[in-house]
């Protein structure tokens, strides 16, 4: 069974700030894949980022960036100078090879930026 | 892209009746998902379609909950009998592909009272 852990529930920041929401996963799995979601408050859960397990390389999209880390099965995420447009609820979660999209997803962290 | 889109948006029922939930997906996407949303919690996964197939149900949908998707296009979801534990955000997306990401509606809201 997987479980996906993001042990943040809420964190504020101050606009322009760097903000960091951790996410620890569990899989006996050698094959899976990771993503991130950002549930606004208008409610649609809005794709951030897939990875599967065999690509460790960080990656970057504009002001976001993540960071697997296999050792540690995490999967961090972060946005860097942050704006009040980013205040949503962000979610982790994981699939197992094969599992076509039937996520398990983290408990989610709240991020709130104040301009 | 019109995105994928879910009625009624929320609903209010007393427990014991029966609700309906429908979803229609992104035209050309084969696949079609229900997840729940509890208040302050991840969505769950409930079950998914190919096409009309319902392939995959979770242990969290029991008997009381249906889910169709007759012609392979738009889907609903029926809950007999609610109850309250039954109150959530009932998620639905869709995806071109099994590796494609998933695209989600706003949702239904439903309050069992």
């Amino acid at each position: 069974a997987q479980k996906v852990t993001q042990a943040q529930t809420e964190i504020s920041v101050v606009e322009k700030e760097d903000v960091t929401l951790d996410c620890v996963y569990e899989t006996r799995d050698t094959t899976y894949y990771l993503f991130w979601y950002k549930q606004p408050p208008s409610g649609e859960l809005v794709f951030l980022i897939r990875r599967n397990s065999f690509d460790e390389q960080n990656e970057i999209s504009g002001r976001y960036s993540w960071n697997f880390q296999k050792s540690t099965s995490s999967f961090n995420f972060t946005i860097t100078a942050s704006q009040v447009v980013d205040s949503a609820v962000y979610f982790c979660a994981s699939e197992t090879n094969n599992a076509g999209n039937m996520l398990t997803f983290g408990g989610g962290t709240r991020l709130m930026v104040k301009p | 892209d019109t995105g994928v889109s879910q009625d009624p948006r929320h609903k209010i029922t007393k427990r014991g009746q029966n609700v309906t939930f429908r979803c229609d997906p992104i035209s050309e996407h084969n696949r079609l998902y229900w997840y729940r949303q509890t208040l302050g919690q991840g969505p769950e996964f409930l079950t998914y379609f190919q096409n009309e197939a319902q392939l995959e149900k979770s242990r969290l949908l029991s008997d009381r909950f249906s889910a169709e998707r007759p012609k392979g296009s738009f889907s609903t979801l029926e809950i007999q009998r609610t109850e309250q534990g039954d109150s959530a955000m009932y998620l639905c997306a869709s995806s071109l592909t099994a590796n494609s990401p998933l695209h989600f509606g706003n949702g239904t809201r439903l309050t069992v009272t």
